[in-house]
């Protein structure tokens, strides 16, 4: 079966380094979403990956490795406004998108 | 642009009523997709479309049937509410591009409770 999964909730102090970790087993693989959700809205696009290593956007990057079915995404200098759901999802071969359930990220000052 | 945009917000049912959630993009995007999420669970895909006049079902569309009549419009109908189906519907959109990276946009959410 299809598969994803990461940490159901992190706590992390502001100005802080934080890392949300996902694994994925699909059939198939097209590449690997992270997107944010704050409480009773969207998600939003974060990032998208879809060869080895590490993609850099300002305080955010996301990093994958497809050999081992791993991705993770990187928060530096963390602000209240990070505060939030993080979901990975993945595509798979029929370019259909398998979502984990989401990572709530508390921050704390 | 609105972007995604979806009708209504927030809706109660009574079990057996029928509804129908709306949802336009102004992307000019070929995909649309329906989705519910439920706490401690991923997004579920319900239907989706590739483009004007197809749907295909998708993980969950059990009680849900869907249109798409025109690009821009697509409709989630419920035509015998059930309590299973309270939960928190989004819609989203995409398009596709060479690299296929296909990002989904998504609608703010309409949030239904069935009684």
């Amino acid at each position: 079966g299809q598969n994803i999964d990461q940490p159901t909730e992190m706590t992390a102090t502001e100005g802080a380094i934080v890392q949300i970790n996902c694994t994925y087993q699909t059939s198939g693989f097209n590449g690997l979403f992270w997107y944010q959700q704050h409480a009773g809205e969207a998600p939003t696009f974060l990032s998208y990956n879809v060869l080895d290593g590490l993609e850099e956007k300002g305080r955010f990057s996301s990093f994958l490795s497809r050999s081992k079915g791993y991705s993770y995404l990187l928060l530096k200098e963390l602000q209240m406004k990070d505060s939030a759901s993080y979901l990975c999802a993945a595509l798979d071969s029929n370019y259909q998108l398998i979502w984990g359930a989401g990572t709530k990220l508390i921050i704390k000052p | 642009n609105a972007g995604v945009t979806q009708t209504p917000k927030f809706r109660v049912l009574k079990t057996g009523q029928s509804m129908t959630l709306l949802c336009a993009q102004d992307m000019n995007h070929e995909y649309m997709y329906w989705y519910r999420q439920d706490p401690g669970m991923g997004l579920r895909l319900i239907h989706y479309s590739v483009g004007e006049g197809t749907t295909a079902k998708g993980e969950v569309p059990d009680g849900y049937n869907v249109s798409r009549l025109k690009k821009q419009n697509f409709l989630l109908g419920l035509e015998s509410a059930a309590p299973s189906q309270t939960s928190v519907y989004f819609c989203a959109s995409s398009s596709t591009t060479e690299d296929r990276q296909e990002t989904q946009y998504f609608g703010p959410g309409t949030r239904l409770l069935v009684l």
